[in-house]
């Protein structure tokens, strides 16, 4: 069966640090790989996915990045964190056959100070 | 995507069918009807998706009107651990955006 799985579950991070979440999967290949952000007490907001190693679309300009360096790791990056990236960081996945039906991880809370 | 409406919150009695309504009248003929819920603190949890037809699995069934406009998630026997913001969500295409509203926060009481 396939996993997914986020690290680290928890991160407090001061304004200006870097920062680096990871998200790898198992059980399936060429898998759609999917960022969002949670706010707090707001919708899912996604911001970025990949259709392959190397592929990344982005949806909102905005101070993070991601990248896809192996084909089931998806790792999503900021050189200078603000207090805005505050929010709860979930990882998805899905296979286009035999739905696209998007998984879920447990998810990594960043809090920016 | 289409649109989609929830009441925001709902109460069930444990043992007891949860029936949750939602509203998708702006729905074109290609989206699906998604599912999924969120207990505090994790992960969306996938629970059920359909097209045009009634499904039904192990978590859930999902009973969608012959229109297409509204859908009902039927939890059969509710459990406290059933506690959790349901989400209905209407998508189209691969690698779609899942755009989750406000939901309908169910609590299951004894």
């Amino acid at each position: 069966s396939q996993t997914i799985h986020q690290w680290p579950a928890t991160l407090v991070q001061p304004v200006g640090s870097p920062l680096s979440l990871e998200c790898t999967v198992e059980g399936t290949s060429n898998p759609n790989l999917y960022w969002y952000r949670q706010a707090a007490g707001r919708g899912l907001q996604l911001l970025f996915y990949s259709v392959g190693i190397g592929q990344i679309s982005s949806e909102v300009p905005q101070n993070l990045s991601a990248s896809r360096p192996q084909d089931r790791q998806f790792i999503l990056s900021s050189k200078k964190l603000l207090l805005s990236d505050s929010g709860f960081y979930l990882c998805a996945w899905s296979v286009q056959l035999p739905s696209d039906t998007q998984y879920f991880g447990p998810g990594t809370r960043l809090t920016v100070l | 995507d289409a649109k989609t409406t929830q009441p925001p919150s709902m109460d069930c009695a444990e043992g007891r069918a949860a029936n949750l309504p939602c509203n998708h009248s702006t729905i074109s003929g290609n989206e699906y009807v998604y599912w999924y819920r969120q207990i505090h603190s994790q992960g969306p949890q996938y629970i059920i998706h359909g097209l045009k037809n009634n499904e039904t699995n192990e978590m859930a069934s999902l009973i969608i009107t012959e229109d297409r406009k509204s859908s009902t998630l039927i939890l059969p026997h509710a459990t406290l651990r059933d506690t959790a913001v349901y989400y209905c969500i209407v998508v189209t295409g691969t690698a779609s955006k899942l755009t989750f509203g406000t939901g309908t926060r169910l609590q299951v009481t004894l």
